[in-house]
């Protein structure tokens, strides 16, 4: 079975531009969860939706928005880009919403955003 | 304030070497879970642990909850150099959801 894809890998942008940034999750996970990891710091919570809604959002400026579709993949959106925005944008996949101890989040390899 | 804070931020050992990094918060959590996270990848999921007191064992990794379930530690006995990586504690803050809450990390580096 594939794991969590996410597209593109790599991508440069210049400051002021938009972003999209899409994450296909394991067959038949119905919650994706958005990360920011910028290099030297844990994942940072972005957003988190099931079943097409949004069940969570983290500390980030409406700059960021993010959409699940009908097949459980979503788009993270990110406007108006900052230099502070570059960073590692990982999606993670899981098969329930509640939060509980052996509730497994698996991750994609994420997509490596530079913005200059 | 970080909610979680790990230590070393940094560890380089030498192969065959034993080493113990720490997870430590204020807070008191149901459960806690470790990662690693290899270069160009995602974390990985390597345990959860969720009573005060819990030590799991995965091969020569030793992980061990607080009594009071507000700290953990990841001990690694005679390291190889596939275990260089990130290592990284997480938590649940929030109930209704599973969105996790990270550490600062460790970064591991295994010398040959």
């Amino acid at each position: 079975d594939a794991g969590v894809t996410q597209s593109p890998t790599h991508l440069i942008k210049t400051r002021g531009q938009h972003v999209t940034l899409r994450c296909s999750p394991i067959s038949g996970h119905k919650s994706v969860s958005w990360y920011q990891q910028v290099l030297g710091q844990g994942p940072q919570f972005i957003f988190q939706y099931y079943e097409k809604e949004e069940r969570g959002r983290g500390n980030f400026p409406d700059r960021f928005s993010a959409r699940q579709f009908p097949n459980y993949s979503s788009e993270l959106n990110v406007n108006a880009l900052l230099l502070g925005d570059s960073a590692l944008y990982l999606c993670a996949s899981s098969s329930i919403l509640t939060s509980g101890s052996y509730n497994e989040q698996f991750f994609g390899p994420g997509t490596r955003l530079t913005v200059l | 304030t970080q909610l979680l804070e790990q230590s070393p931020q940094f560890l380089s050992i030498q192969e065959g070497e034993n080493l113990t990094v720490y997870c430590n918060s204020s807070s008191v959590f149901s459960s806690l879970q470790w990662y690693r996270q290899e270069p160009g990848e995602g974390p990985v999921l390597l345990v959860t642990v969720v009573t005060g007191g819990e030590v799991k064992k995965l091969k020569r990794l030793t992980f061990q909850f607080g009594d009071a379930r507000k700290d953990s530690s990841l001990h690694i006995t005679a390291a190889q150099p596939g275990d260089t990586g990130l290592y990284l504690c997480a938590v649940s803050p929030q109930t209704g959801a599973n969105n996790l809450f990270f550490g600062t990390g460790t970064r591991l580096t295994v010398i040959p």
